[in-house]
């Protein structure tokens, strides 16, 4: 069975600081391409990243490029995101997703509950 | 302001067949898979349609996808009250340096 486990979350000042974590199992982790896609308080989706498979290449939203950072461990099995110079515009829930596929152009099958993130002074 | 354009709302009786749309481009669902995923109330989302009209194993088949041109259609036939949820479009857009775009949504009322 997928599990993806989503941690990290948390009230934060704006300007400050966030590292998010995924432990993922249940899949042979190399072979999927990882997102995140994250939820503002009574919004809808919105796609925030996504690393391939391998790690090689990387894809971002433009609203968030050059603040966030993906990446993951395939020895740990873990995804993260590191998300810099929080603004309030950034307050939600951060879900991980899996990906069908190890190219990361492809459908989320699995997604992790969330964890939120709060950016507020 | 979403890449992908969705009604806001849809509303149906138990029974009913309904549609929800999902309004894109050449750069999007044009040329690519669309997929919708179902957020039911205080969940997670979890795929409801993949590549255009693929079923996951679980998903009922009252719920079926096309897709035509730049547009695609979700739909549910026999609605159930636990139908009732926020659906979402989504497909990758070649656009830039390439990215997932979501539609905005369409939450589903069953009266």
């Amino acid at each position: 069975e997928v599990q993806l486990l989503e941690s990290g979350g948390g009230l934060v000042q704006p300007g400050g600081s966030l590292r998010l974590s995924c432990a993922a199992s249940g899949f042979s982790f190399s072979n999927h391409a990882m997102s995140w896609v994250r939820q503002a308080p009574g919004k809808g989706l919105e796609w925030v990243a996504t690393i391939s498979g391998r790690g090689d290449r990387t894809y971002y939203a433009d609203s968030v490029k050059g603040r966030l950072t993906i990446s993951r461990d395939a020895s740990k099995n873990m995804l993260y995101l590191q998300i810099n110079s929080l603004r309030a515009e950034d307050t939600a829930v951060y879900f991980c997703a899996k990906d069908a596929y190890g190219s990361g152009i492809d459908y989320l099958d699995d997604w992790g509950q969330g964890t939120l993130v709060t950016v507020s002074s | 302001q979403s890449v992908l354009t969705q009604p806001p709302s849809a509303s149906g009786t138990p029974g009913q067949r309904v549609t929800i749309s999902c309004s894109g481009s050449s750069s999007n669902i044009a040329s690519n898979y669309v997929h919708w995923y179902q957020q039911l109330p205080g969940t997670a989302p979890r795929l409801l349609i993949y590549r255009n009209n693929q079923r996951p194993l679980g998903v009922p088949d009252r719920f079926s996808g096309s897709k035509s041109g730049t547009s695609a259609s979700l739909a549910i036939s026999g609605l159930r009250s636990e139908d009732e949820a926020h659906y979402y479009c989504a497909a990758w857009d070649d656009s830039l340096s390439g990215r997932v775009v979501f539609g905005g949504g369409t939450k589903l009322t069953v009266l």
